[in-house]
């Protein structure tokens, strides 16, 4: 059974750092290409950031570029996403999910629970 | 970035409807469409990838068509378990964009 499971989230001050992780169980993870996808609460989706099975492919968001990294570690099964410099507007619960193929983008199609990050003072 | 309109927002059906959600790119993504399901307080399920190709899993009585750069997901018989919000999103181009929902009701 494929697991994606989040943790790190959490209420953290504007113009600091966090870093969440996404480990992954169920399918051979240094296969696929992941994503970092967000949700503002009670708001539409936001893709944020993918990395490919090497790490020789990344891509971010705008709205996060520069202030975002993303990551992973094939021995480890597991994703991460190192967030500084943070603001308001990040705040949103934050999904780890798995492209469907190993090659191409054509969909997302396990995503972990997600988890909560609140920016505020 | 390449921009997403689903319509409509809102739509309020009964259980045994056929009702149809369309998703309008603001240009051309080849078949690089998904559909996913949200429910309240969970993650998003993908329904449909590549446009018109069925998730595994999910029922029969989800479809995709495209035409050009209109996408359409059609449910042919509600269930009430289809009361959700549907999410649109493009995968030919960075940022992976979504649509902005549609969020279906029970009338």
């Amino acid at each position: 059974e494929v697991q994606l499971v989040e943790s790190g989230g959490g209420l953290v001050q504007p113009g600091r750092s966090l870093r969440l992780s996404c480990a992954a169980s169920g399918f051979t993870f240094d296969d696929y290409t992941m994503h970092w996808v967000r949700q503002a609460p009670g708001k539409g989706l936001e893709w944020v950031s993918c990395i490919n099975w090497n790490s020789g492919h990344i891509v971010y968001a705008d709205s996060v570029k520069g202030r975002f990294t993303i990551s992973r570690d094939n021995a480890r099964n597991s994703l991460y996403l190192q967030m500084s410099s943070l603001k308001a507007e990040d705040t949103a619960f934050y999904y780890c999910t798995k492209d469907i193929g190993v090659s191409g983008h054509r969909g997302f199609d396990y995503w972990g629970q997600g988890i909560l990050v609140t920016v505020s003072s | 970035d390449i921009q997403l309109t689903q319509s409509p927002s809102f739509l309020s059906a009964s259980v045994g409807d056929r009702v149809t959600i369309t998703c309008r790119a603001s240009q051309g993504i080849s078949s690089y469409l998904a559909w996913y399901q949200q429910k309240p307080g969970k993650a998003p399920e993908l329904l449909i990838y590549a446009a018109s190709t069925l998730q595994s899993g999910v029922p029969s009585r989800f479809s995709g068509s495209e035409s050009g750069t209109e996408f359409t997901l059609t449910i042919s018989s509600l269930q009430p378990e289809d009361f959700a919000t549907y999410y649109c999103q493009q995968l030919n181009n960075y940022p992976f964009t979504f649509g902005q929902g549609t969020r279906l009701e029970i009338k």
